[in-house]
């Protein structure tokens, strides 16, 4: 298994500005991801962290809204670009091989006032 | 992603009970994965599974991978008060991202 922490793990933010968000994984994964979660909801998928690379995005999520960075296997960084009270939400870091398990680290709390 | 149905949305259980929750798919699955969601926390896998037919249990947990490859289930056996929470279920058709389900809240009454 792997054990992913985030930092921070609450910001209160205001409209206009941008968060940095950090993960870290305690060993070597070949894939990361990166996820929304409203209260209450489910889990969805923004992009996939790519080490070395550009990150894979899904439909509805952008690059100039959401750059990711991921320079080696263990960290990789989200973040939030000029906020509105519209991102306020759990993101959620997770990693682990591409056929099997997938961890998540504890979430960042965000508020966007 | 894949839709996941997953049901019920919410249960009330009574402590000591067995309870089922169940994930249906309209594709096929590779891998199920089964994780729990304390508040304020990031979801914690319980359970994973990799063949159809397969049965894996975690304690008190045990949960199928359907013969079809489009569903699974959960069973929580002999609840208790720390089962409260939320359970997603998981599944990766033929690549490596993961389709949730909606969740179901489960509340124990002691």
């Amino acid at each position: 298994s792997a054990v992913i922490s985030q930092k921070p793990s609450r910001d209160i933010c205001q409209r206009g500005t941008s968060l940095t968000i950090q993960c870290q994984v305690d060993s070597q994964v070949t894939m990361m991801f990166w996820y929304r979660q409203q209260p209450g909801q489910s889990l969805t998928l923004i992009a996939t962290a790519n080490q070395g690379s550009e990150a894979t995005y899904e439909s509805g999520f952008v690059i100039d809204k959401f750059p990711i960075s991921r320079p080696n296997l263990t960290f990789s960084t989200l973040t939030v670009s000029n906020m509105s009270p519209e991102d306020s939400s759990i993101y959620l870091c997770s990693g682990g091989d591409s056929s099997y398990e997938q961890y998540f680290g504890p979430g960042t709390r965000l508020t966007v006032t | 992603g894949q839709q996941l149905n997953q049901s019920p949305q919410s249960m009330f259980i009574q402590e000591g009970e067995d309870v089922s929750m169940n994930c249906t798919s309209s594709s096929i699955f590779n891998t199920w994965l089964w994780y729990k969601q304390d508040p304020g926390e990031g979801p914690v896998l319980l359970i994973a599974l990799y063949k159809a037919g397969e049965l894996t249990s975690n304690g008190r947990l045990t949960a199928q991978f359907g013969i079809t490859r489009k569903d699974s289930f959960l069973n929580i056996s002999a609840s208790i008060p720390s089962d409260v929470g939320i359970y997603f279920c998981a599944g990766r058709p033929n690549d490596y991202k993961l389709s949730f389900g909606a969740g179901t809240t489960v509340t124990v009454r002691a």
